[in-house]
């Protein structure tokens, strides 16, 4: 067990809908960061925040949102969900700010399924 | 292309073997490569983390990096069923931010 939590495991919607994926850091954890892991794609960087700010961005689509609540906490908004978005969606949490090369845990993921 | 090629699998070895699983990249401002163990169902765990080039041991497992190839490896000795999982490499360039995963390679250890 990483210590990093996230909920819900399965998520099951239609095209169109929105969905707000929640992580909860390690304790101590400071840096969050989201991914997407599909087949095709692998597993792909999509935003990291760090104490609150968002820290770095990566392949996220503009349908995508995130943000860190004062008690570090994330939340991944997905809207206008397509069938493409279907895949697991996994958070991890680092000590620090974004010196990247912190060890990332990661939580047990989130399946969204878009049908 | 893609900054990092790893191959997919999978790969099936019987238990004992010494497994070799590679990944080569394009992008010569990587500096930190990982290996990361993903288990069905579960989330990446980091395995190995080196810096530029060279090798690292932990027991069972050694990571070598040539950056003149844009090279990495990792070598896993006496294989063990448990050892069954996805491994995946990364890397991170200097002053980066943004880990870039490998597709994974899917490893099958035969008891």
């Amino acid at each position: 067990d990483s210590g990093v939590t996230q909920t819900p495991k399965h998520l099951i919607t239609a095209t169109g809908q929105r969905v707000t994926l929640r992580c909860s850091p390690r304790s101590g954890d400071l840096s969050v960061y989201w991914y997407q892991q599909s087949l095709d794609q692998g597993l792909q960087f999509l935003i990291q925040y760090y104490n609150g700010e968002e820290r770095a961005k990566g392949n996220i689509l503009e349908r995508f949102s995130a943000q860190q609540f004062p008690d570090l906490h994330s939340e991944l908004n997905l809207s206008s969900l397509e069938l493409g978005d279907s895949a697991l969606y996994f958070c991890a949490s680092s000590v620090s700010s974004g010196v990247s090369t912190d060890t990332q845990y990661f939580g047990p993921g989130t399946r969204l399924t878009v049908l | 292309q893609k900054e990092v090629e790893q191959d997919p699998g999978p790969l099936s070895v019987p238990e004992g073997a010494i497994v070799s699983l590679n990944c080569t990249y394009s992008n010569s401002a990587f500096q930190y490569f990982m290996w990361y163990r993903q288990y069905s169902r579960k989330g990446p765990e980091l395995l190995m983390y080196t810096y530029s080039s060279g090798n690292k041991e932990d027991g069972r497992f050694t990571a070598q990096v040539d950056k003149s190839s844009k090279y990495i490896s990792l070598f896993i000795r006496d294989s063990q069923p448990s050892d069954s999982a996805t491994y995946l490499c990364a890397m991170i360039n200097t002053g980066g931010f943004k880990t870039i995963f490998g597709a994974g390679t899917r490893l099958f250890v035969k008891a």
